[in-house]
């Protein structure tokens, strides 16, 4: 079975600073690999998506997320947070030709002061 | 098409009380899962259905959770008797699988319950 972990479980930024999520996974196959954001109070919704090709990935928002299959990582990025960027963020795998149901990561709340 | 639709959005109710959380999810999906979210734990899978079967209720804490979905386009959670440890925010989300595995869920709004 696929885990996933994301170190940061909290992340406090200012306006303008470049923000970067780590997401590691753990499984030998071919993954399919996700960000949710959950905004203040509201349901999760899907910020990108991989499934083959580029690595690199272009998200709504400004957000990119690269997946580098050596380290079996998916971190998210984003160049320049804005206050509306205060969310949680969730990463998400599952496996090709497993089980199709996704394993989410416990989260990591950003807060972006003004 | 509207989403995964909820209700209700919030629940107050006393110890010991039945709770039912309904769901319905976007048609043609054909996955269903129930997820509880709390600050402690996170987001945690309950159960999920496929063609309105369960398939793995591993995640469901206790026998006083169930769940039913009697068609393609509703499922309830029920809770009977609730505890203060149930206060929660639940979700439904619900998927179409695709080639490759594809499985993106779209989440509905939650239900806020609280159990005093």
């Amino acid at each position: 079975a696929q885990s996933v972990s994301q170190h940061n479980h909290h992340v406090i930024l200012s306006e303008a600073a470049s923000l970067e999520l780590g997401c590691n996974y753990s499984y030998g196959g071919t993954v399919n690999l996700f960000w949710y954001v959950q905004y203040p109070g509201q349901h999760l919704q899907l910020l990108l998506k991989y499934f083959s090709g580029d690595p690199l990935v272009k998200g709504i928002k400004g957000f990119e997320a690269e997946f580098i299959k050596s380290k079996f990582s998916f971190n998210l990025r984003k160049p320049s947070v804005q206050w509306s960027d205060t969310a949680e963020y969730f990463c998400a795998v599952n496996a090709r030709g497993g089980s199709y149901i996704p394993t989410f990561g416990r989260g990591t709340s950003l807060i972006v002061h003004p | 098409d509207a989403g995964v639709i909820q209700s209700p959005r919030h629940e107050v109710t006393e110890m010991g009380q039945e709770v039912t959380l309904r769901c319905k999810p976007i048609s043609g999906h054909d996955y269903l899962f129930w997820y509880r979210q709390t600050m402690m734990r996170g987001l945690e899978l309950l159960i999920y259905f496929n063609n309105n079967v369960p398939i793995d209720d591993s995640g469901m804490p206790e026998d006083r959770f169930s769940a039913k979905m009697p068609n393609a386009s509703f499922s309830t959670l029920k809770i009977q008797p609730s505890e203060p440890r149930d206060s929660a925010v639940y979700f439904c989300a619900s998927s179409l699988i695709r080639g490759a595995g594809y499985n993106e869920q779209f989440f509905g709004p939650g239900t806020r319950l609280t159990v005093l």
